[in-house]
C-alpha cells in the first residue's frame, strides 16, 4: 500500500496568512493526488484533484502543486472559514490511501 | 443538486452485521462509481471499496475482503454497505462518496453526511 505522510500535523496561523501543507507519497503517484478539507462533524470536501486542478466552487485562494512523490497545498490568504483539518489522498492505485491529516488552527 | 443521504446511526454488538444505505439524487445514479470510506474517531479516512452502479461490479480493499459487501438497487438509486463480524475497532463514521468526475476515477465529491456505527458489548 502507498503511505501518505503529511506535515506538519498541526499548524497555527492568523487570518490573512499564507499557509503551505505538504504531503509525501511512499512511491511515485504521478499527479494522482487530491486534497480535502474537513470541519468537525462534517464529511470531507474535495478542494483539489489531479494535484493542481481546483474543484468547481472552491475559492481560488486554494492551490495545489507537485508530482511524483512530493505535493503541496497552499492557502494564499487565510479566511476564518478555512480553519479545519486537511487531508491528502492518493488516487494512483488501490487501495486508495489518505494522509493522517493537518489541523489548521487559529493563532 | 447532487446529494447523497445516508441512513441513521447504528449500535451493534461484536460479531453482528450492519447495513448502511446511501440514497443518491440530482444525477444519473448509474453514471458514477460510489465509494465507501470510513473514519474512526480522531483518525484519517480509510477507503473500503467501490461499487459500479450500472453493473453491480465491486472492488474491495483487501483489509475488508470476506467481511464487506457493497450492493445497489437502481430502482431507488440507493447503494448499500454491509459489514459483518463486527469488532470494536470497526467503530467509525461510514461515508459513501461519489466519483467526482465521470471517467476520472478515485476522487470523491460529494460525500454523504456519514453514518456512525458503534460496536460495543
Amino acid at each position: 500500500d502507498i503511505q501518505m505522510t503529511q506535515s506538519p500535523s498541526s499548524v497555527s496561523a492568523s487570518v490573512g496568512d499564507r499557509v503551505t501543507i505538504t504531503c509525501r507519497a511512499s512511491q511515485g503517484i504521478n499527479s494522482w493526488l487530491a486534497w480535502y478539507q474537513q470541519k468537525p462533524g462534517k464529511a470531507p470536501k474535495l478542494l483539489i484533484y489531479a494535484a493542481s486542478s481546483l474543484q468547481s466552487g472552491v475559492p481560488s485562494r486554494f492551490s495545489g502543486s507537485g508530482s511524483g512523490t512530493d505535493f503541496t497545498l497552499t492557502i494564499s490568504s487565510l479566511q476564518p472559514e478555512d480553519f479545519a483539518t486537511y487531508y491528502c489522498q492518493q488516487a494512483n492505485s488501490f487501495p486508495i490511501t489518505f494522509g493522517q491529516g493537518t489541523r489548521l488552527e487559529i493563532k | 443538486q447532487v446529494q447523497l443521504v445516508q441512513s441513521g446511526a447504528e449500535v451493534k454488538k461484536p460479531g453482528a452485521s450492519v447495513k448502511v444505505s446511501c440514497k443518491a439524487s440530482g444525477y444519473t445514479f448509474t453514471d458514477y462509481y460510489i465509494h465507501w470510506v470510513r473514519q474512526a474517531p480522531g483518525q484519517g479516512p480509510e477507503w473500503m471499496g467501490w461499487l459500479k452502479p450500472n453493473s453491480g461490479r465491486t472492488n474491495y480493499a483487501q483489509k475488508f475482503q470476506g467481511r464487506v459487501t457493497m450492493t445497489r438497487d437502481t430502482s431507488i438509486n440507493t447503494a448499500y454497505l454491509e459489514l459483518s463480524r463486527l469488532r470494536s475497532d470497526d467503530t467509525a463514521v461510514y461515508y459513501c462518496a461519489r466519483e467526482a468526475i465521470a471517467g476520472t476515477p478515485n476522487y470523491f465529491d460529494p460525500w454523504g453526511q456519514g453514518t456512525l456505527v458503534t460496536v460495543s458489548s
